[in-house]
């Protein structure tokens, strides 16, 4: 069975500093691993993703996540940290190999930018 | 280019009744997930379409139904409300013939039940 496991409710960054978001999955196989982001009363928004290849993935408004496979971790971060990172952020995994594999999500992070 | 469209944004119902949840997924997207995220937590899986059947199913009631239409449109239809239903539901699409492709949300439609 799949699972997320985001283990931080709520991360707290001043603007400018590096912010670190954590995410682990477990997945059968070799996963397909996702970041999206939400802000009050909207949809998810998708910022990056994994697949294969190189372990730094880079995605939308310069956020980037590191694949751990040995760690079976995601993490997402960004070098600067922006008022406007402010929301909730929901890591996901889906397993590869199987056309009808779901998407599973975290129980999100609610990153806080303060000024 | 739309992007992932639901209707209604908001909705009031009693327990007891019966609702009808409308999605139109993405230009040239064919699958159609729905979700369920309640309030603080993350979504849901209810069930996927593709190809006008359900593909895959999460841990819901038979309660929750759905259907997938020629034009890929979707419905979400739950029977005999509880307050427990009350929650943002989520389409997403995607292309469904690559199943590393990200999911495309709509806005969601905000159910209460009293």
């Amino acid at each position: 069975a799949q699972s997320v496991a985001q283990p931080e409710d709520q991360v707290n960054v001043a603007e400018g500093n590096p912010l670190t978001v954590k995410c682990t999955y477990s997945v059968s196989g070799n996963p397909y691993l996702f970041w999206y982001v939400q802000y009050p009363n909207r949809g998810l928004q998708f910022l990056l993703k994994y697949i294969t290849g190189d372990n730094l993935v880079k995605g939308s408004y310069g956020f980037e996540a590191e694949f751990n496979k040995s760690q079976t971790s995601f993490h997402l971060k960004k070098p600067s940290a922006l008022v406007s990172d402010s929301a909730l952020y929901f890591c996901a995994v889906r397993a590869s190999g199987s056309s009808a594999s779901k998407i599973i999500f975290g129980s999100g992070t609610r990153l806080s930018i303060r000024p | 280019d739309a992007g992932v469209t639901q209707s209604p944004t908001h909705l009031i119902k009693t327990r007891g009744q019966q609702v009808t949840l409308r999605c139109s997924p993405k230009s040239g997207h064919d699958t159609v997930s729905w979700y369920q995220q309640a309030l603080g937590q993350g979504p849901q899986f209810i069930f996927q379409y593709y190809e006008e059947e359900e593909r895959q199913r999460g841990n819901f009631p038979d309660r929750f139904s759905g259907h997938q239409f020629p034009n890929y449109s979707s419905e979400l239809n739950v029977n005999a409300l509880l307050l427990g239903d009350s929650a943002l539901y989520l389409c997403a699409s995607s292309g469904g013939a690559v199943n590393n492709s990200p999911l495309h949300f709509g806005n969601g439609t905000r159910l209460t039940v009293t």
